[in-house]
């Protein structure tokens, strides 16, 4: 059973353009949102991570918008680059407990 | 300050081998974890080692196993590989047990059940 449900799978953007990711859990108890992002041949690494007692969060171009009563949160990749091609990965964690990740978007940034 | 570090990058087993993967965690770093990572899959989480003692398990049968050693370094031990264990393994590496520490991963190692 997957825990933490990421969509779209793919996505396609032009250079400057909003790349959205979103992903849905069900378990009440995850209570830390990292996403990672994966370049190809590396390990993923911490893009950004948003904690549920606050509704966003934003470095940068990445902003994490998290809506507690709907158990859904996005990553918003603003004025996107060829740069950011790669797969990102949302993930949560209970206290205490383990990671559980989504099945990844790959993203495409056109010039 | 180094990385993660994990060897081999890459390995074929034929199925029923046992296999053996290393991992070194970042200077300083006291837990290790480790996943494995399907084709096109996000990581799946099999077991963190903290201090030597493990600490966490996820729903992967006992013929995965670990070590870590007392310069944290860890190693991943898989007996009996079935072709399903085709897989990347990452290995991560944080300073201290608690799982909302932030991971550093390594390049992961790539292994083929043939």
């Amino acid at each position: 059973q997957q825990q933490v449900k990421q969509s779209p799978q793919s996505l396609i953007v032009q250079k400057g353009g909003i790349s959205i990711i979103n992903c849905a859990y069900e378990n009440t108890a995850f209570d830390y949102f990292p996403w990672y992002q994966q370049f190809p041949g590396k390990g993923p690494a911490l893009l950004i991570a948003i904690r549920p007692d606050v509704s966003e969060k934003k470095e940068g171009r990445f902003t994490i918008s998290f809506n507690k009563s709907a158990k859904q949160f996005s990553l918003h990749i603003m004025d996107s680059q060829p740069g950011d091609s790669a797969t990102y990965f949302c993930a949560a964690t209970p206290v205490g407990n383990q990671f559980y990740f989504g099945t990844g978007t790959s993203l495409t940034v056109i010039p | 300050e180094t990385g993660v570090t994990q060897s081999p990058t890459h390995l074929i087993k034929t199925r029923g081998q046992q296999v053996t993967l290393r991992c070194s965690s970042q200077s300083g770093h006291n837990t290790v974890s480790w996943y494995q990572q399907a084709l096109g899959q996000g990581p799946q989480f099999i077991f963190q080692y903290y201090r030597e003692e493990e600490n966490g398990r996820g729903n992967f049968p006992p013929r995965f196993s670990g070590l870590q050693f007392p310069n944290y370094s860890s190693e991943l031990n898989v007996n009996a590989l079935e072709l399903d264990d085709s897989a990347l393994y990452l290995c991560a590496s944080s300073l201290g047990m608690g799982y909302q520490e932030t991971q550093y991963f390594g390049p992961g190692t790539r292994l083929l059940v043939l």
